[in-house]
């Protein structure tokens, strides 16, 4: 079946810095979402892109859908303790409710 | 501003015990799900329900069952736990389809034993 895959699959670093990550899939798709799950919580939507080559920014994360439409990008700048986290991406090819495929996330933890 | 409720938090059952993890959303929202998270693999779709009185498989809906018992309720029953069961079990709304923004419960942390 479809797989997303996510890099890295965590991350330990300094508050203040930058942060990326990336989300890829051999399949295409049209829709890409960015969740934030805080430890013992439920996710969060965060950025949602709908447009090959979209760039889109909530605060200080900005996120792009890929040109191939086969990948996403999210980026964090200038880090803070709350950002801790788990990012989950999640594709969508079709407005079908099961054709949600979920990445397996990226842990990020910041040192203050 | 509750959002969506889940209830309970924590349960341990034995193997072969049957039990309903509960749901409610206040949002008025046509669209409901279970999934269920395990480490390394991300949230996978167990049921979903696009609006009241409907109901559909997901990826992984073996030895569960739903009922969307209204607008605002979707239960998930598991009949007969098993340990390969254990996890930790998200109730989601949305108000459209699916590429509009879900949202979560708190989760409900299930371990058969």
């Amino acid at each position: 079946g479809q797989q997303l895959n996510q890099s890295p699959q965590s991350m330990f670093i300094q508050e203040g810095e930058d942060v990326s990550m990336n989300c890829t899939s051999s399949s295409i798709f049209n829709t890409w979402l960015w969740y934030k799950q805080d430890p013992g919580e439920g996710p969060v939507l965060l950025i949602a892109l709908y447009k090959a080559g979209e760039l889109t920014s909530n605060g200080r994360l900005t996120a792009q859908f890929g040109i191939t439409r086969k990948d996403s990008f999210l980026n964090i700048s200038a880090s803070i303790p709350s950002d801790v986290g788990i990012y989950f991406c999640a594709g969508l090819f079709e407005t079908s409710y099961d054709k949600v495929i979920f990445g397996p996330g990226t842990s990020l933890s910041v040192i203050p | 501003n509750a959002g969506v409720t889940q209830t309970p938090k924590f349960q341990v059952l034995k193997t072969g015990q049957s039990m309903t993890l509960q749901c409610a959303q206040d949002m008025n929202h046509n669209s409901m799900y279970w999934y269920r998270q395990d480490p390394g693999m991300g949230l996978r779709l167990i049921y979903y329900s696009a609006s009241e009185g409907t109901t559909d498989k997901g990826e992984v809906p073996n030895g569960y069952n739903v009922s969307r018992l209204n607008k605002r309720e979707f239960s998930l029953r598991l009949e007969s736990a098993a340990p390969s069961q254990t996890s930790v079990y998200f109730c989601a709304s949305s108000e459209g389809t699916a590429n509009t923004e879900a949202f979560f419960g708190q989760g409900t942390r299930l371990t058969v034993v």
